[in-house]
Order: structure tokens, then C-alpha cells, then sequence
């Protein structure tokens, strides 16, 4: 158990709907990743966000978008939904600033979009 | 830009038996991190190593042991006398140095071990 949290654990949806996945990085993480994981694009690196700014951006579609409130937790919002957005949505945190930290990653969120 | 490559798409081993998972990366940092991941059959992702680009020195834990080589800009693994429970995907990635702004994984594609009892 990496104690990093994600909600939630399966998301079965249709085309063009909305939805939002929820983070709890590790107590006393303040950095916050997402990565999407599909068969074509393999694992690939989305947002990250530390103590609630926007940090860095990777290959995120418009239709993403994500934010890390006060308390830490994150959610990513996903919208227009396409069949192509169907995958394994990680998210991982880190302590940062004091040098390279390992990044550990949450169970995932499955999204199947019909 | 940091690239990952794990040309081994899949690997099936016997138990007992010695595997090691070739991973070569580029990068343009002078200095940078090396990892790698595992991913069982249950789709989380466990971490298992972290190697900085001014060590060289190889590692052991256990059964599992690493090789790093910049002459040759590869960074392998290897599982010595392969167990069932070994039976994963394992990723190797990289991330550039944290004040440059590239602290995300770039990921390679993974290679997928099976290991036959």
C-alpha cells in the first residue's frame, strides 16, 4: 500500500458525458502527479500540481483539466468523454523540495467510456 | 527530452531461471534520474528502485539487482532465480533534475515478464 488513495477504484460512463477522478496523495506530500495509461499512448504523464498551483503540464487534451484544493487532494476533470479517453488514470505523489523524491502511485482509476 | 526505450516487449522465463529487462534511455540533462517500476496483474504501480546519474554504482536487494552504465546509457535489471510472483510488467523511466521543471516520469513501454512455474 503506497497510501496514496484514488476514487474511484472503476468508471464506466458514455461518450460526451462528464466525470472526475479523485487523488489523497500520502500525508505530507504536497506534489500531486497524473498519468493516463492506454494501450496506444502507453503511460504517459498529464498535470502535476504542488501545494495547489499547477507546477507542470504534459500531454493534457483541453477537455482535462485538474485542480488540488487545501487540504491536498486532487481531482481530475474529465469532459466530452471519448471512446480514446478509455484507460488507466494514475496519480502519484511526492514530498518534493528536498531534492529528487520518489514518485508513488495510487491504485488507479479505471475509466471505460462506451 | 528525455526518451525511454525497453525494446523487449515481453519476456517468458521458467522459474529458477535468471531475466534481465534491458532498458536505454537519452537525455540531454546532465543530470538525471533513472527508475524503475512494477505493475502485477493487479495494475498498481510499485516502485522499486531510483538511481541519480553521478552514482554508477550497481545494486543488490535481494534477488533483484541493477546496472547502471552511461557509456552506454543503459540502466538494466535483472531477477535472479525468477519466482511466479515476479510475473509483472516492469517499466523503466526517467525524470530530469527537479529545479529544471522536468519532474514527470517519461515512462518506457514496459516489458511484460511471465514467469512459468
Amino acid at each position: 500500500d503506497s497510501g496514496v488513495t484514488q476514487t474511484p477504484k472503476h468508471l464506466i460512463t458514455a461518450t460526451g458525458q462528464r466525470v472526475t477522478l479523485r487523488c489523497s496523495p500520502r500525508s505530507g506530500d504536497l506534489s500531486v502527479y497524473w498519468y493516463q495509461q492506454s494501450l496506444d499512448q502507453g503511460l504517459q504523464f498529464l498535470i502535476q500540481y504542488y501545494n495547489g498551483e499547477e507546477r507542470a503540464k504534459g500531454n493534457i487534451l483541453e477537455r482535462f483539466s485538474a485542480q488540488q484544493f487545501p487540504d491536498l487532494h486532487s481531482e481530475l476533470n474529465l469532459s466530452s468523454l471519448e471512446l480514446g479517453d478509455s484507460a488507466l488514470y494514475f496519480c502519484a505523489s511526492s514530498v518534493e523540495g528536498r531534492g529528487v523524491d520518489e514518485q508513488f502511485f495510487g491504485p488507479g482509476t479505471r475509466l471505460t467510456v462506451l | 527530452a528525455q526518451k525511454v526505450t525497453q525494446a523487449q516487449t515481453e519476456i517468458s522465463v521458467v522459474e529458477k531461471e535468471d531475466v534481465t529487462l534491458d532498458c536505454v534511455y537519452e537525455t540531454r540533462d546532465t543530470t538525471y534520474y533513472l527508475f524503475w517500476y512494477k505493475q502485477p496483474p493487479s495494475g498498481e504501480l510499485v516502485f522499486l528502485i531510483r538511481r541519480n546519474s553521478f552514482d554508477e554504482q550497481n545494486e543488490i536487494s535481494g534477488r533483484y539487482s541493477w546496472n547502471f552504465q552511461k557509456s552506454t546509457s543503459s540502466f538494466n535489471f535483472t531477477i535472479t532465480a525468477s519466482q511466479v510472483v515476479d510475473s509483472a510488467v516492469y517499466f523503466c523511466a526517467s525524470r530530469g533534475r527537479m529545479d529544471t521543471g522536468r519532474r514527470a516520469l517519461t515512462f518506457g513501454s514496459g516489458t511484460r515478464l511471465q514467469v512459468q512455474p
